[in-house]
């Protein structure tokens, strides 16, 4: 099957630092990619999706200053939190579609001190 | 954009029960709508999907039914056992990108 990795698995920083998730697709390609965000006992909320050789597209009310995503291969999609806050604190995950189905990746937890 | 509401937010019922879970859509453009199983601080992982060009999904206790008119589905688990319990999402999906329900906390009694 389809598997899709995430790194690191989880970091803890200080405010005002920058913090950079990579998420990697292992055994297939793909063009485009999603970031998801999950706090404590909330549902996965999409942030952006990811487009390969393209810039990625937002959804409403993410800033994208703040959350740089960069597809820089058909294998590798980055998320950069930049000048993270305690509030930015969270589970990112990110997926990649293979046909109409969505491989996850292991998720990334950030805790920002 | 579209959105997606579920129901309930938790459930309990005893082992070998069914649980219903429901799952509403707005955008009559999603074409695809997965259920997922998320086990705390792990990744979700699909149990079961269904396309919109099709009503009734079924895999072993898992079940999945569309009404595409009323923009809305569901998910039945038979004979309920107690590595069921988890957080179930719904989620709509049009060009890939999924828009998830809020989760239902699910557990099963033994």
């Amino acid at each position: 099957g389809a598997v899709v990795s995430q790194h690191p698995s989880w970091v803890i920083c200080k405010s005002g630092t920058s913090v950079k998730i990579e998420c990697r697709s292992l055994d297939f390609q793909a063009t485009t990619m999603f970031w998801y965000r999950q706090f404590p006992k909330q549902s996965l909320m999409l942030m952006a999706t990811s487009n390969e050789g393209s810039k990625a597209t937002y959804e409403q009310g993410v800033e994208k200053d703040k959350f740089l995503i960069n597809h820089a291969s058909l294998t590798l999609s980055t998320l950069t939190v930049t000048s993270a806050h305690p509030e930015d604190s969270s589970f990112y995950i990110c997926s990649a579609p293979r046909g109409e189905t969505q491989y996850f990746g292991p998720g990334t937890r950030l805790l920002v001190l | 954009g579209e959105n997606v509401e579920q129901h309930p937010s938790t459930l309990s019922v005893q082992e070998g029960d069914s649980a219903v879970i429901k799952c509403t859509y707005s955008d009559s453009a999603s074409n695809y709508f997965p259920w997922y199983k998320q086990e705390l601080g792990k990744r979700p992982q699909l149990i079961i999907d269904i396309r919109s060009n099709v009503g009734e999904k079924k895999d072993q206790r898992i079940a999945v039914t569309l009404n595409k008119t009323a923009k809305h589905f569901s998910l039945h688990i038979t004979e309920t056992q107690p590595e069921d319990s988890a957080v179930y999402f719904c989620a709509a999906s049009q060009g890939g990108k999924l828009i998830f329900g809020q989760g239902t906390e699910l557990s099963v009694k033994p």
